[in-house]
C-alpha cells in the first residue's frame, strides 16, 4: 500500500520568505508524484507533477519540486512567497504502473502568508 | 486542462433522505473516477474507485450500500448517499482521469453536504 506523509501541518510565513514543504512517500514501485493546491473556497488545482525525466519539476506560479528517489521525497519549494499563496497544499502519489491507480494524499499543509 | 464539473456545490438534506451528487468530465473521456471525502481540517480520504461500466471498488471502512456509486458512461459518475445521517455531513470531491498512464486526475469543485 502506498502512503504519503507531509511533515508540516501549518506554516506561517511573511511575504518574500522562501518556502519548502516536505513530502515523503512509500510505495514499492515506480511512482507519479503531484502537488495540489486548494485556495480558500476553491477546488483542488494541480501545481505540478512528476512522471519521469528531470527530477526538478517546475510548476505554475513559481513553484517547483524536486524528486529525490533515494529519499522517497518530493518537496515543494518557492523562493519568495506572496500573500496570494495562502492556501492548503497537498502532496499526492500514485503507482505509475497502473492507470487506474488512485491518488493517495498526504495530510495537507496549511500555509498562511502574512502581508 | 480538462474540466470536471461536480453538481451540486452544496446541499442540505434531512436525516433519512438520499442525496445524489454528479461528477461529469466535460471534455475528455474519464475511464476512471474517484470519490473522496474531506473532513474538516483533514486530508482527502479515498472512498471508492470506479471504472466505466463496472462496479466500484470501495476502500476499507466505506459502506457500499450507503454510498452508491454508478459510473454508467465515460463522462458521468454519480455518488448517492442513502439514508443520510448528520455524521455523513462532509465535503465530497470527485476526480476523473483518462485511460493513459501519463494523465493526471482532474478534480471537481466539491460538494458540501449538510445533513440536518
Amino acid at each position: 500500500a502506498q502512503s504519503v506523509s507531509q511533515h508540516n501541518h501549518h506554516v506561517i510565513l511573511s511575504e518574500a520568505a522562501s518556502l519548502e514543504l516536505g513530502c515523503n512517500y512509500s510505495y514499492g514501485g515506480t511512482v507519479n508524484l503531484f502537488w495540489y493546491v486548494q485556495y480558500p473556497g476553491q477546488h483542488l488545482q494541480l501545481l505540478l507533477k512528476y512522471f519521469s525525466g528531470d527530477p526538478l519539476v517546475k510548476g505554475i506560479k513559481g513553484f517547483e519540486a524536486e524528486f529525490i528517489k533515494s529519499k522517497f521525497s518530493f518537496n515543494l519549494r518557492k523562493p519568495s512567497v506572496q500573500w496570494s499563496d495562502t492556501a492548503e497544499y497537498f502532496c499526492a502519489v500514485n503507482g505509475a504502473d497502473n492507470a487506474g491507480n488512485m491518488l493517495t494524499f498526504g495530510g495537507g499543509t496549511r500555509l498562511m502568508v502574512k502581508p | 486542462g480538462a474540466v470536471v464539473s461536480q453538481h451540486p456545490s452544496w446541499v442540505i438534506c434531512k436525516s433519512g433522505t438520499s442525496v445524489k451528487i454528479e461528477c461529469r468530465s466535460l471534455d475528455f473521456q474519464a475511464t476512471t473516477m474517484f470519490w473522496y471525502r474531506q473532513f474538516p481540517k483533514q486530508s482527502l480520504m479515498l472512498m471508492a474507485t470506479s471504472n466505466e461500466g463496472s462496479k466500484a471498488t470501495y476502500e476499507q471502512g466505506v459502506e457500499k450500500d450507503k454510498f452508491l456509486i454508478n459510473h454508467a458512461s465515460l463522462t458521468l459518475s454519480t455518488l448517492t448517499v442513502t439514508s443520510a445521517h448528520p455524521e455523513d455531513s462532509s465535503f465530497y470531491i470527485c476526480s476523473a482521469r483518462g485511460p493513459l498512464l501519463e494523465t493526471e486526475a482532474f478534480f471537481g469543485q466539491g460538494t458540501r453536504l449538510t445533513v440536518v
